[in-house]
C-alpha cells in the first residue's frame, strides 16, 4: 500500500510556479521520498529524489519537512507540458529488490 | 542514459490469442525488472518482479499461468499474455533497475508502455 497522501487534482496557470503537496506521516529514517510523473499514455518519469535535506534539479525542485513527515514538488514555471500525474512516493533504497509502490498521486492540470 | 523501451507500443489481438510484450534496458544491465499494469484513470498495479535466470515473483491474484514472465538475460524481460480475453486490454508498463549505478539511490526507470487491447 501507498504511504503517501496527495490532493487528487490541482491547476496551475501557465508560467506560474506549481506546489504539489505530499503527506508521508510515516516515513521512516531510511526511506527516502521519490516524485515521478506519468504523462498521458507514457510510461512513469523520474523527476527529483530526496531524503532530508532540500533538492533541486533541471525538472524541479523537492522541500522536505524538518521532521519528514511532507515534502513539496516544485515545479518553478509551469508549462502545458507539465499537465500529468504527479506521484510521490517513499521507499528505503536499501530494502533489496521491492518496486516502486504507487497511490494516486496528483492530477495537475496547467492551463494558459 | 538509462533508457528502457518495450515493444510493441501497441497491440490489437482476438480474444484467445496470446500477445508478448519485451521489455529493454538499452544502456544499462538491470538484473531485476518490474511489470505495471494500469487501467484507465487508475494507478499503476504491480503484477511481478521479474528477476535474470530466476522465476519472476507474481503479486496476489495475478495468474502467473497467464501471464507469462521470461528474464532471460541482463538486459531483456518479456511478459505473455496467454489467452488473451477483452478484460486483460491494459497500458502495460515495464520498469528496470540497475545492476550497478543509475542514480545512486535505487532509482527505477519505466518504459514507455505497451497499450493491449484484445477484441
Amino acid at each position: 500500500d501507498a504511504k503517501t497522501t496527495q490532493p487528487p487534482s490541482m491547476d496551475c496557470a501557465e508560467g506560474r510556479a506549481a506546489n504539489l503537496p505530499c503527506n508521508h506521516s510515516t516515513i521512516s529514517g531510511n526511506e527516502y521520498v521519490y516524485w515521478y510523473r506519468q504523462i498521458h499514455s507514457q510510461g512513469p518519469q523520474y523527476i527529483i529524489h530526496g531524503l532530508k535535506n532540500n533538492e533541486t534539479n533541471e525538472m524541479a525542485s523537492l522541500i522536505i519537512t524538518e521532521d519528514r513527515k511532507s515534502s513539496t514538488l516544485i515545479l518553478p514555471h509551469a508549462t502545458l507540458r507539465d499537465t500529468a500525474v504527479y506521484y510521490c512516493i517513499v521507499r528505503d533504497p536499501n530494502s533489496g529488490n521491492t518496486p516502486l509502490v504507487f497511490g494516486k498521486g496528483t492530477r495537475l492540470s496547467v492551463i494558459a | 542514459g538509462a533508457v528502457v523501451s518495450q515493444h510493441p507500443s501497441w497491440v490489437i489481438c482476438k480474444s484467445g490469442t496470446s500477445v508478448k510484450i519485451e521489455c529493454r534496458s538499452l544502456d544499462f544491465q538491470a538484473t531485476t525488472m518490474f511489470w505495471y499494469r494500469q487501467f484507465p484513470k487508475q494507478s499503476l498495479m504491480l503484477m511481478a518482479t521479474s528477476n535474470e535466470g530466476s522465476k519472476a515473483t507474481y503479486e496476489q491474484g495475478v495468474e502467473k499461468d497467464k501471464f507469462l514472465i521470461n528474464h532471460a538475460s541482463l538486459t531483456l524481460s518479456t511478459l505473455t499474455v496467454t489467452s488473451a480475453h477483452p478484460e486483460d486490454s491494459s497500458f502495460y508498463i515495464c520498469s528496470a533497475r540497475p545492476s550497478i549505478g543509475g542514480l545512486g539511490t535505487d532509482t527505477q526507470y519505466f518504459g514507455p508502455g505497451t497499450r493491449l487491447t484484445v477484441l
